[in-house]
C-alpha cells in the first residue's frame, strides 16, 4: 500500500513569487495535515483539511492556504514568498474519526531566494 | 497551554549500549503520545503511540515508551543501539478530537552513535 507522497521533493522559488505542493494522502485517509520544519523552529501545524474542509489552521499568516480535493488529495499554497519560509513542508494523514495517528509523508524542500 | 519538552538536544550514545530519550508533556487531559523518528532528509516515521491503556507501550525497530501520567512524561527507550539508529527523535502529544487533529511536537533530540 502505497504511503503518503508529496510533490515535489525540492523546490527553488524567489522571493516574492508563489509555491503550490502537494500531498496524496494514503489511500482511506479522509483528513490531511501540513506542517512546516524549518531550522531552528521544530515541527509547527500549518492547517488540517477533512472531508474537503479546512478544520483547523495553525499560527501563520494568510498567505499560507490550501485546498482539499473531492478524493482527499491537497494542496498548500505559499503566497509572496519570503525568504523565512525556506523550510521542509511535511503533509501526513488519517482516519478521519477516533483514536488514529499521522502517517507522514518524505516533505518538500522549499528554498526562497 | 499545551506543551512538549525534549530537555536533550543531543545525546551520543555507544552502539550496543542502552538508549533513553526524554519527553515531558504539559496538557490538561489525558493525551494522546506518539514517538517519531526522522533520518536526514526524510519525513517522520512513528515509532510508537499510547491512547490508553498499559502505560508501557512496544514500538517498533526494538522501541518501547513509558507513560507515567505522575510525572507528566514519555521516555522512549531502547536496551541495545544500532548504528542505524542515529537519527532525530521527537516526542509528540495529539490534542484535538482527533488525535492528529492538531500534533504539538517537541523540539527533537538528535542521536548520535558512537561506533
Amino acid at each position: 500500500e502505497a504511503g503518503v507522497t508529496q510533490s515535489p521533493t525540492h523546490l527553488i522559488k524567489t522571493r516574492g513569487q508563489q509555491a503550490t505542493l502537494r500531498c496524496s494522502p494514503i489511500s482511506g485517509h479522509t483528513s490531511v495535515y501540513w506542517y512546516q520544519q524549518a531550522l531552528g523552529l521544530g515541527l509547527q501545524f500549518l492547517l488540517w483539511y477533512d472531508e474537503g474542509e479546512e478544520r483547523n489552521r495553525g499560527n501563520f499568516p494568510p498567505r499560507f492556504s490550501g485546498r482539499q480535493f473531492p478524493n482527499y488529495s491537497s494542496e498548500l499554497n505559499v503566497n509572496a514568498l519570503e525568504l523565512e519560509d525556506s523550510a521542509l513542508y511535511l503533509c501526513a494523514s488519517s482516519l478521519r474519526a477516533g483514536n488514529t495517528e499521522a502517517f507522514f509523508g518524505q516533505g518538500t524542500r522549499l528554498t526562497v531566494v | 497551554a499545551q506543551s512538549v519538552t525534549q530537555p536533550d538536544i543531543h545525546i551520543t550514545v555507544s552502539e550496543g549500549a542502552s538508549l533513553e530519550l526524554r519527553c515531558n508533556y504539559s496538557y490538561g487531559a489525558t493525551p494522546y503520545l506518539f514517538w517519531y523518528v526522522q533520518s536526514p532528509g526524510q519525513g517522520l516515521q512513528l515509532l510508537l503511540k499510547y491512547f490508553s491503556g498499559d502505560t508501557l507501550v512496544q514500538g517498533i525497530k526494538g522501541f518501547e515508551a513509558e507513560f507515567k501520567r505522575s510525572q507528566s512524561s514519555f521516555n522512549l527507550r531502547k536496551p541495545s543501539v544500532h548504528w542505524s539508529d542515529a537519527a532525530e527523535y521527537f516526542c509528540a502529544v495529539g490534542t484535538g478530537y482527533s488525535s492528529a487533529s492538531k500534533i504539538i511536537f517537541g523540539s527533537g533530540t538528535r542521536l548520535s552513535i558512537r561506533p
